[in-house]
């Protein structure tokens, strides 16, 4: 079964500074991996997704993420946050085949100080 | 086509009621997704539909709750002698089949069983 560990429940950077968000993946085959961000009581947004070919996507927002296989990691990236950026970030993964249905990670929620 | 639609926003029902909340997809989207968020979680998976047929159940879909597809169109989501433990949001979302698909989500439903 696919599964997904997001260390870090909560985290505060200032605002200007650089940001790494860390992910985990368990799945036996390649998978298909997404970032979403959830603001308070809104659905989520896609930031960016990995389905094959070059490991470090761009995303929305000036967000970017690496695949590491030998990690098993698809850490988010951003070399400098705003005020804007504080909320629910959460990791995916979704089998190549079959439903395509996520599992989740439990989220990071992040904090931005001025 | 302004996105995933979820109606209503948010419910507020006693106990042992019965709740019914709808989605409508984006239009050219075939699958559809439910997904539940309780306080401090990621969205887990409770059930999907291609076109009107339902593929599969999650064992968290309790015999209480019920979804249909009826015209591969909007879909239902109801509830049935709601819990207290039935609190949480709803989130549908949809795709394309395919390889690779992505999922978008709507705002979800917020219920709250008093």
């Amino acid at each position: 079964a696919q599964s997904v560990t997001q260390p870090d429940i909560h985290i505060t950077v200032s605002e200007g500074a650089s940001l790494e968000l860390r992910c985990n993946y368990s799945y036996g085959a390649t998978p298909y991996l997404f970032w979403y961000v959830q603001s308070p009581g809104q659905g989520l947004q896609l930031l960016l997704k990995y389905f094959s070919g070059d490991t470090l996507v761009q995303g929305i927002k000036g967000f970017e993420a690496e695949f590491k296989r030998s990690q098993s990691s698809f850490n988010l990236r951003k070399p400098s946050v705003h005020w804007s950026d504080a909320a629910e970030y959460f990791c995916a993964v979704g089998a190549q085949f079959g439903n395509e249905k996520l599992t989740f990670g439990t989220g990071t929620r992040l904090t931005i100080i001025p | 086509d302004t996105g995933v639609s979820q109606d209503p926003r948010h419910k507020i029902t006693k106990r042992g009621q019965n709740v019914t909340f709808r989605c409508d997809p984006i239009s050219e989207h075939n699958r559809l997704y439910w997904y539940r968020q309780t306080l401090g979680q990621g969205p887990e998976f409770l059930t999907y539909f291609q076109n009107e047929a339902q593929l599969e159940k999650s064992r968290l879909l309790s015999d209480r709750f019920s979804a249909e597809r009826p015209k591969g169109s909007f879909s239902t989501l109801e509830i049935q002698r709601t819990e207290q433990g039935d609190s949480a949001m709803y989130l549908c979302a949809s795709s394309l089949v395919g390889n690779p698909a992505e999922a978008f989500f709507g705002q979800g439903t917020r219920l709250t069983v008093v």
